[in-house]
């Protein structure tokens, strides 16, 4: 079964920290991997996209890593301030056999507090 | 990215009446579309896949009676919770296929059934 895993389910930090948040997968055949945020009530705000052929990429103060063969991929957050607090999810688009889209498979996410 | 947008976002009905939820597409012809419902303190789960002109495919365990999905056009897709019951409180948000910057979603609906 294709599964995604967030670790911690929830961090709280103090502003200005760097952070790591961690998503892990159990199929390594993946056509892509893209981390959200979500705020509370609302809907999903894309943060990165990573293609299977790509190891990192970078967004302002983020940056997504993706290794396949561990079925890791890791989200550094640099100097964390109270307005990234929200909820990150990580979801996988497990290779469906070619095609270029389909079902997404989230993690749990994690729940992220940055304090003043 | 694509542009999506999802109306309502809240509404509150009473048990045994049904809702019409709609995510249209702004400057995007999608011939897909997808359904996701997201319980409180839980991930989004995929619900049903929306093809335009054609039935959905939806996933095991997903009950096509109750949430009908139609697709009429390349801009619009709904979703219909019959007869809904308190279970079927959730969070739902739909999303398009994913450009170069990947998935867009809706704004999402937050349903409360009373």
């Amino acid at each position: 079964k294709q599964e995604v895993t967030q670790i911690p389910a929830a961090l709280s930090v103090p502003e200005g920290e760097n952070l790591v948040l961690n998503c892990s997968f159990t199929d390594s055949a993946i056509y892509n991997l893209q981390w959200f945020r979500q705020d509370p009530g609302k809907g999903l705000t894309s943060l990165l996209l990573i293609q299977s052929s790509q190891r990192e990429q970078t967004s302002g103060r983020l940056n997504a890593s993706l290794d396949k063969s561990s079925g890791r991929s890791t989200l550094y957050i640099a100097a964390s301030q109270p307005g990234d607090s929200a909820t990150y999810l990580c979801a996988v688009f497990f290779n469906a056999g070619g095609t270029s889209y389909g079902k997404l498979t989230f993690g749990q996410g994690t729940i992220l507090t940055v304090h003043p | 990215g694509a542009v999506v947008s999802q109306h309502p976002s809240r509404v509150i009905c009473k048990s045994g009446t049904s809702v019409k939820i709609e995510c249209r597409s702004l400057d995007f012809q999608a011939t897909t579309m997808f359904w996701y419902r997201q319980f409180p303190k839980q991930s989004l789960m995929l619900m049903a896949t929306s093809n335009e002109g054609s039935k959905a495919t939806y996933e095991q365990g997903v009950e096509k009676d109750k949430f009908l999905i139609n697709h009429a056009s390349l801009t619009l897709s709904t979703l219909t919770v019959t007869s809904a019951h308190p279970e079927d409180s959730s969070f739902y948000i739909c999303s398009v296929p994913p450009g170069y910057y990947g998935y867009t979603f809706g704004s999402g609906t937050r349903l409360t059934v009373v």
